[in-house]
């Protein structure tokens, strides 16, 4: 089972300010096949970017993503208040199951 | 509108029964490999159960193997989930989820939960 370890488990920035999460994984994953939703408080997730660095239908481009391997990063440029929320890295390239990181939390 | 919506969830004693329900709108259901995908308090996203659109294949998370059955029905537009002898810690938030359409494995499209509760 390949294990995704998201860093760091609190971000707390301002809105304007650019956001760097990060997601590695205990092996390589194959295809970049890493995705990255949004979930806010009583929600449900929502896919952002898949296949490593894709962004999702109706996802603005203030969102990005990036790497390969083991190391991945989704980048917001400029914090928006809407953006404060839980971000979790999920591979899909791996033996089965398909596996979720831990979360970043990021804050105001 | 394209989404799903869950329901079935409830408080319900240790060693209980539930059955969750997932409806589909708005796309083609039958298409689609659909999952159930879990968060306890507090936690993260987990893995359920997998079910591709023929019914053919299914998976199980190992915590749930033997106790939980995933089907679905392509006539009715629906997933299921027929959880059997729960567990404190199967406590948590039940979404469905939507694998993306050439099933190379992420989600694109969730539903907002249903809350099923292990308590005595």
């Amino acid at each position: 089972e390949i294990v995704l370890t998201q860093s760091p488990g609190t971000l707390s920035l301002s809105p304007g300010e650019r956001a760097t999460l990060s997601c590695r994984a205990s092996q390589s994953i194959s295809s970049n096949y890493l995705a990255w939703y949004q979930q806010k408080p009583g929600e449900a997730p929502r896919l952002l970017i898949y296949g490593a660095s894709s962004r999702a239908t109706d996802i603005p481009d203030r969102f990005s993503g990036s790497g390969s391997g083991t190391d991945f990063t989704l980048t917001i440029s400029r914090l928006e208040p809407e953006d404060f929320a839980l971000y979790y890295c999920q591979q899909y390239g791996g033996s089965p199951p398909e596996t979720f990181g831990q979360g970043t939390k990021l804050e105001i | 509108e394209v989404q799903l919506v869950e329901s079935g969830g409830g408080l319900v004693r240790p060693g209980g029964s539930l059955r969750l329900s997932c409806a589909a709108s708005g796309f083609t259901f039958g298409a689609y490999t659909m999952y159930w995908v879990r968060q306890a308090p507090g936690r993260g996203l987990e893995w359920v159960s997998s079910i591709i659109s023929s019914s053919d294949y299914i998976k199980y998370a190992d915590s749930v193997k033997g106790r939980f059955t995933i089907s679905r029905d392509n006539a009715k537009n629906s997933l299921y989930l027929q959880i059997n002898s729960l567990r404190a810690e199967d406590t948590a938030i039940y979404y469905c989820a939507r694998v993306d359409y050439y099933d190379t494995g992420y989600f694109d499209l969730w539903g907002r939960g249903t809350l099923v509760t292990v308590s005595s």
